[in-house]
């Protein structure tokens, strides 16, 4: 497995702000996924984070109000734009250490409240 | 339908009895499958994986998978209070991006 740390590990915002959340594995890893898991709720894929290119969204996620950086293979970055209260989850960072693992690990998460 | 289904529970169980969990998938051509715990307030935690029909044992947890039926389940021998978490069941679905889907996911509360 890897070892994943997130920054920050929780914070409470004003509506109408941003906040970056920061991922960090310590080692270089094949892929690197932002999920959101809403209070109650499973876990929702945002998107892949890919290196060297524009991560790849899915359905209902979109790069103005999440954009995503991934500079490295061990580094990558959401960051929540223009919140709203409706954004208050918990954000998630996942890795695949190596295709031929085919298994995700996460990190532990960033406690997001919006007022 | 959901891509991957689960009984949200909660499951009851008694200390030292085996818990059952169980999800289905809609995916035919999905070929990995895996179960995380979730503790109240903490990240998911790998708990098994399973590729090939059959069982899967690992310590006191057993997965099982029945692609014919899309169907995979988890059973916990012993239960122990310290089991009690939510039992997320994720499949990785065979189309686009083979993106990780998951269950809603199953509380489990072991009693002593």
């Amino acid at each position: 497995s890897a070892v994943i740390s997130q920054k920050p590990s929780r914070d409470i915002c004003q509506r109408g702000t941003s906040l970056t959340i920061q991922c960090q594995v310590d080692s270089q890893v094949t892929m690197m996924f932002w999920y959101r898991q809403q209070p109650g709720q499973s876990l929702t894929l945002i998107a892949t984070a890919n290196q060297g290119s524009e991560a790849t969204y899915e359905s209902g996620f979109v790069i103005d109000k999440f954009p995503i950086s991934r500079p490295n293979l061990t580094f990558s970055t959401l960051t929540v734009s223009n919140m709203s209260p409706e954004d208050s989850s918990i954000y998630l960072c996942s890795v695949e250490p190596a295709r031929s693992t085919d298994t995700q690990y996460f990190g532990p998460g960033t406690r997001l409240t919006v007022l | 339908q959901k891509e991957v289904e689960q009984n949200s529970g909660p499951l009851s169980v008694p200390e030292g009895a085996i818990a059952s969990l169980n999800c289905t998938y809609s995916d035919r051509g999905s070929q990995s499958f895996f179960w995380y715990r979730q503790y109240s307030g903490k990240s998911p935690e790998l708990i098994m994986s399973i590729y090939s029909n059959g069982d899967k044992e690992d310590g006191r947890f057993t997965a099982q998978l029945n692609k014919a039926s899309q169907y995979v389940s988890l059973l916990i021998r012993d239960s122990q209070p310290s089991d009690s978490a939510t039992y997320l069941c994720a499949v990785k679905m065979n189309t686009g991006f083979q993106k990780l889907v998951f269950g809603t996911g199953t509380r489990l509360l072991v009693s002593p």
